[in-house]
């Protein structure tokens, strides 16, 4: 069974640019939420997806950023405009039942902004 | 401190040593998770310990959990090189938008050979 996977791995961009990224979680998994990292800090959370509907977004730092996951499957993460600020590790992470169960991290996306 | 807080920040030792990382937190808990992030990649599940639990073990990992303190402990027995990582535990609240995890800091272990 494939684990969960992002795409890109790594993303560098200028400040005010645009980056998408994305997550695919585990096949069947319904919850799918969104982590990031800023340097130096603990890995904070950001969304949570119950299939294609936004559960929790209390996380999500600002307006900059928005989350979808059309067809309850994959889910991707835009930042626009980026700032520098953003820069970090971004995580996604699936669960299969209802929500008690592991989360299962991907290997997450490193975003530059310069 | 803040939730899901682990300590010590760094701890170093030798290969066959045991590892002992603590864990504490703040609010009542639904689950308490803890992870591994080797050096720039993702973070890999450890082990699961809910909160009707007290111990929980898996292969040379052990988990006890003490509700009463808000704590939790990760003990790695006999340590190796590949040990060496980031560790992390995380905690949520249980039902609907409590499942998401608040993380501490992680604790940084290097096992020496």
């Amino acid at each position: 069974e494939a684990g969960v996977t992002q795409f890109p791995s790594h993303s560098v961009i200028e400040k005010g640019q645009t980056v998408t990224l994305r997550c695919d979680p585990i096949s069947g998994h319904d919850n799918l939420y969104w982590y990031r990292r800023v340097m130096g800090k603990e890995i904070k959370f950001l969304l949570h997806f119950v299939k294609e509907s936004k559960q929790d977004e209390s996380g999500m730092p600002n307006n900059r950023f928005l989350a979808e996951r059309t067809g309850g499957t994959y889910s991707t993460l835009k930042v626009q405009p980026a700032e520098l600020e953003d820069s970090g590790v971004y995580f996604c992470a699936s669960t299969s039942l209802g929500g008690t169960d592991t989360q299962y991290f991907g290997p997450g996306t490193r975003l530059t902004v310069l | 401190s803040q939730q899901g807080e682990e300590d010590p920040q760094a701890l170093s030792i030798q290969e066959g040593e045991n590892a002992t990382m603590n864990c504490s937190y703040k609010t009542s808990i639904n689950n308490l998770q803890w992870y591994r992030q080797n050096s720039g990649r993702g973070l890999v599940h450890l082990i699961l310990i809910r909160s009707n639990e007290r111990e929980k073990h898996s292969g040379r990992l052990r988990v006890t959990l003490d509700t009463s303190k808000k704590s939790s402990s990760l003990l790695i027995t006999a340590s190796r090189a590949a040990d060496t990582a980031s560790y992390f535990c995380a905690t949520d609240g249980g039902g609907g938008s409590n499942y998401k995890l608040t993380f501490g800091k992680g604790t940084l272990l290097t096992v020496n050979p």
